[in-house]
């Protein structure tokens, strides 16, 4: 499968609980961006970043969020300390080198958080 | 703040009519404008992506820009029930990530 590949589709954690979403990009795409999406809410940007750097973390929270994209293997977003708040879709999108503009980003298929 | 707004509907259209859905936009530098289309439990799809003003074709979808009037469409042509689903609008510019709007959901009825 040469898509973007998200583990688990489905995810329950208990609260305090640590969570660790994993995505593989589409083969030959080095940017990787992760969103989150609550019911009947849009997308709403989290983390953008290319291998072993972070280039733009302004939508994640300050606390118990990190993300990483190391020079092998796949991107993981972790939420430590999980809370019910958390319970959300969450989505990995991964696209090419940028030229002059964006180029077009394809997303995985979504890990489902419930958190009990 | 950079927003991109769109209308979120339901908007309902009969099979083989043509279905309008809008978006605006708030960033001037945007550079690039994309259609996601997300059927309910599933991911975003790309469906179309349009970088100059005027129109794009491809099939039934017709994306339309107005950078002067900061505004995107998504025309699709002879509406299909399978067309039912939320559509997305974003907009980015080169190195950023792209804002999404809240989508606009089609409902094509048979």
């Amino acid at each position: 499968n040469a898509g973007v590949m998200q583990n688990p589709r489905h995810l329950v954690r208990r609260r305090g609980q640590e969570a660790r979403l994993r995505c593989s990009p589409m083969k030959g795409h080095s940017h990787v961006y992760w969103y989150r999406q609550l019911p009947e809410e849009g997308l709403k940007f989290m983390v953008y970043l290319q291998k072993e750097n972070i280039i733009d973390e302004s939508g994640m929270p300050k606390e118990r969020f990190s993300a990483e994209f190391p020079k092998e293997g796949p991107s993981i977003l972790r939420i430590q300390q999980v809370v019910r708040g958390d319970s959300a879709a969450y989505f990995c999108a991964s696209s090419p080198q940028t030229g002059n503009g964006n180029q077009p980003q394809h997303f995985g298929d979504g890990t489902r958080l419930s958190i009990l | 703040q950079k927003e991109v707004e769109q209308n979120s509907g339901p908007l309902s259209v009969p099979e083989g009519a043509i279905a309008s859905l809008n978006c605006t936009y708030s960033d001037r530098g945007s550079q690039s404008f994309f259609w996601y289309r997300q059927y309910s439990g599933k991911s975003p799809e790309l469906i179309m992506f349009i970088y100059s003003n005027g129109d794009k074709e491809d099939g039934r979808f017709t994306a339309q820009l107005n950078k002067a009037s900061q505004y995107v469409s998504l025309l699709i042509r002879d509406s299909q029930p399978s067309d039912s689903a939320t559509y997305l609008c974003a907009s980015g510019q080169a190195g950023t990530a792209l804002i999404f709007g809240k989508g606009t959901t089609l409902s094509v009825s048979s």
